[in-house]
């Protein structure tokens, strides 16, 4: 079965300091790639999407996700954190020709910013 | 433009009760979706409509969920009767199509405890 696998549950990082969330799919064919981010008692807001094309992908509020299908990864980065960022963060795939757009999560990023 | 919208924010009920949860998707999305997202996972597919249509209902407990887009708008998701383990979020989502790049349109979420 496919599976989206976020390596850390949770990354505390200082105010201001650059920060990475990895995430790594199981796909034996192409992909599309998201990161979504959730607030506190708030829907998920997508940050990026990668779906073709360059693998560097820049999205909202300063971050971006680098492509690798090599390693079969997503990894996001950050190169400075405010305390606004903190949230949680969740990678998603879907497959073309997959089930219709059905996204495939992992289980969460918590990003705690910290001053 | 609005939002997906989802009622109500939170419930809690006994187990063996019913509950019911509405969404109403942004204008002129065809495609609707409803998610279970259980405390410290990612997001579960529950059920794909594309119109009035079921896509993909393949992770819905059939026995106590049920859920119906009528007129292809908006769309209600019941549980009857509910179990300790349906305490979760379920989160609506929309997006204009089907295929598996469209960016989905997360609403609020509902929280639902049961005791």
């Amino acid at each position: 079965a496919q599976s989206v696998t976020q390596l850390d549950s949770q990354v505390p990082v200082f105010e201001e300091a650059p920060v990475e969330l990895r995430c790594n799919y199981s796909s034996s064919v192409s992909v599309y790639l998201f990161w979504y981010v959730q607030y506190p008692n708030q829907g998920l807001q997508l940050l990026l999407k990668y779906l073709s094309g360059s693998t560097l992908v820049k999205g909202i509020n300063g971050f971006e996700a680098e492509f690798n299908k090599s390693q079969t990864s997503f990894h996001l980065r950050k190169p400075s954190v405010h305390i606004s960022d903190t949230a949680e963060y969740f990678c998603a795939v879907t497959w073309y020709g997959g089930s219709q757009g059905n996204l495939i999560f992992g289980k969460g990023t918590k990003l705690s910013v910290k001053p | 433009e609005a939002g997906v919208a989802q009622s109500p924010r939170y419930k809690i009920i006994e187990k063996r009760q019913s509950v019911a949860f509405w969404c109403n998707p942004i204008s002129g999305h065809a495609t609707l979706y409803w998610y279970q997202q259980i405390l410290g996972q990612g997001p579960k597919l529950l059920i794909q409509f594309q119109n009035n249509g079921v896509v993909d209902d393949s992770q819905l407990p059939k026995d106590r969920f049920s859920a119906e887009r009528l007129k292809g708008v908006d769309s209600t998701l019941k549980i009857q009767p509910a179990k300790l383990e349906d305490s979760a979020v379920y989160l609506c989502a929309s997006s204009l199509g089907i295929a598996g790049g469209e960016q989905q349109y997360f609403g609020p979420g509902t929280r639902l405890t049961v005791t």
